[in-house]
């Protein structure tokens, strides 16, 4: 069964960065892209980030362009997401997603990030 | 960037009844349109991708369709446990999918 297991959320002060993972399970991680998608206190989903199998190609939507960087680590089943000089619009529940022909079909339960002073 | 918009961004409906919802990408698409559905306090699931090609273990009852720039999600005789947003997404530009902004279903 595949799990996905995110980490290293929490309360943070506004400037520091933060780096979030996702352990990976139940599958072959190193043949799936992977994704990263936050959710605000409230508001809708939205599209973070995204990663190919090998981790050479990167993608970010423009909100996040410059702070936010993706990587992933396959002997260890592992993606990760640094987050940079946070923002308190940073402040949503941040989920790792395995993407398959072009969707997300295994999600986790996400962890939560909150930016404030 | 491809924008998605939804409509509409909330809706009331009873035990039964048959629901659509709209979604239109800011340039065609083809069919690279996915939905989901989220529960309160829950992971996104997905329902159907492609458009059309319903998820295994999704219900019968929802239904997708559309191309280019415009598409339908149908939920036909809602269910108690269909009560919930639905999101719809872009997987035309690579590994960067946006989202609609949602419609929530609630009951009438």
């Amino acid at each position: 069964e595949v799990y996905l297991v995110e980490s290293g959320g929490g309360l943070a002060q506004p400037g520091v960065s933060l780096r979030l993972s996702c352990a990976a399970s139940g599958f072959t991680f190193s043949n799936f892209a992977m994704s990263w998608v936050r959710q605000a206190p409230g508001k809708g989903l939205e599209w973070v980030s995204g990663v190919g199998p090998s981790g050479a190609t990167t993608y970010y939507a423009d909100a996040v362009k410059g702070r936010f960087t993706i990587s992933r680590d396959n002997s260890k089943n592992t993606l990760h997401l640094q987050i940079n000089s946070l923002r308190t619009e940073d402040t949503a529940i941040y989920y790792c997603a395995r993407v398959i022909s072009y969707h997300s079909d295994f999600w986790g339960q996400g962890t939560l990030v909150t930016v404030s002073s | 960037d491809i924008q998605m918009t939804q409509s509409p961004s909330s809706l009331s409906a009873s035990i039964g009844d048959r629901v659509t919802i709209t979604c239109r990408a800011s340039q065609s698409i083809s069919n690279s349109l996915n939905w989901y559905q989220q529960r309160p306090g829950k992971a996104p699931d997905l329902l159907i991708y492609f458009a059309s090609t319903l998820q295994d273990g999704v219900p019968s009852r929802f239904s997708g369709s559309g191309s280019g720039t415009d598409f339908t999600l149908t939920i036909n005789g809602l269910q108690r446990e269909d009560f919930a947003t639905y999101y719809c997404q872009q997987s035309y530009t690579t590994l960067v999918y946006t989202f609609g902004q949602g419609t929530k279903v609630e009951m009438k």
